[in-house]
């Protein structure tokens, strides 16, 4: 029972250019979703995150975008950079959860000077 | 450094064979977490500690698996009898401090099984 869903494996971009990474989720008791980034021989590094009382959260580069009635979320990054090059995870947990996270399968987001 | 430490990094075993893995949480971070991840896949919640308590095991965690955070400080996980399919990076996270619902886990660099 996947209830983060990350449906693109890959995504590859041209330097300067926007990235985004979509993530879907199925558990409507979620109300707290963050993005994780990771490169390889690292453990996963938090980047952003948003609460279901908003649509969006921006800081720098990043934003998460967060439709509740779609159940859908997703991260923009403008402009993009090679060390954006990464593993991108999306995880979300609930108030009650214990702050465990359940996470995504991750999208590997390759940009390209 | 004063991030989440997990060691060894890496372990190549022989199946049927114990192995212990052991996390140095922040030292101000009360909960500590297990997490396995496979090949492109994201990270499947283990286990989680608060202080010495273990609060909650996933049925991930099969009889094999133990772990142990004694004094609230570091903690152990134990695989024993290893099979092949264990082989996984086995990553620790423990909690930022926030507000309710705006936890953020820090985790480690892994520790990452072979099972030959």
């Amino acid at each position: 029972d996947q209830q983060v869903k990350q449906n693109s494996p890959s995504l590859s971009v041209q330097e300067g250019r926007i990235s985004i990474l979509n993530c879907d989720y199925t558990n409507s008791m979620f109300d707290y979703f963050l993005w994780y980034k990771k490169y390889p021989a690292e453990g996963p590094t938090f980047l952003i995150s948003i609460s279901s009382i908003k649509d969006k959260n921006e800081d720098g580069r990043f934003t998460v975008f967060l439709n509740k009635s779609a159940k859908h979320l997703s991260l923009h990054i403008v402009p993009s950079q090679p060390g954006d090059s990464a593993v991108y995870f999306c995880a979300a947990n609930w108030g009650t959860s214990g702050s465990r996270l359940t996470f995504g399968e991750g999208t590997q987001l390759t940009v390209n000077p | 450094d004063t991030g989440v430490s997990q060691n060894p990094r890496h372990k190549i075993t022989k199946r049927g064979q114990n192995v212990t893995f052991r996390c140095d949480p922040i030292s101000e971070h009360n909960r500590l977490y297990w997490y396995r991840q496979t090949l492109g896949q994201g990270p499947e919640f283990l286990t989680y500690f608060q202080n010495e308590a273990q609060l909650e095991k996933s049925r991930l965690l099969s009889d094999r698996f133990s772990a142990e955070r004694p004094k609230g400080s570091f903690s152990t996980l134990e695989i024993q009898r290893t099979e092949q399919g264990d082989s996984a990076m086995y990553l620790c996270a423990s909690l930022t401090p926030g507000d309710p619902g705006a936890n953020v886990l820090t985790f480690g660099a892994g520790s990452r099984l072979t099972v030959l």
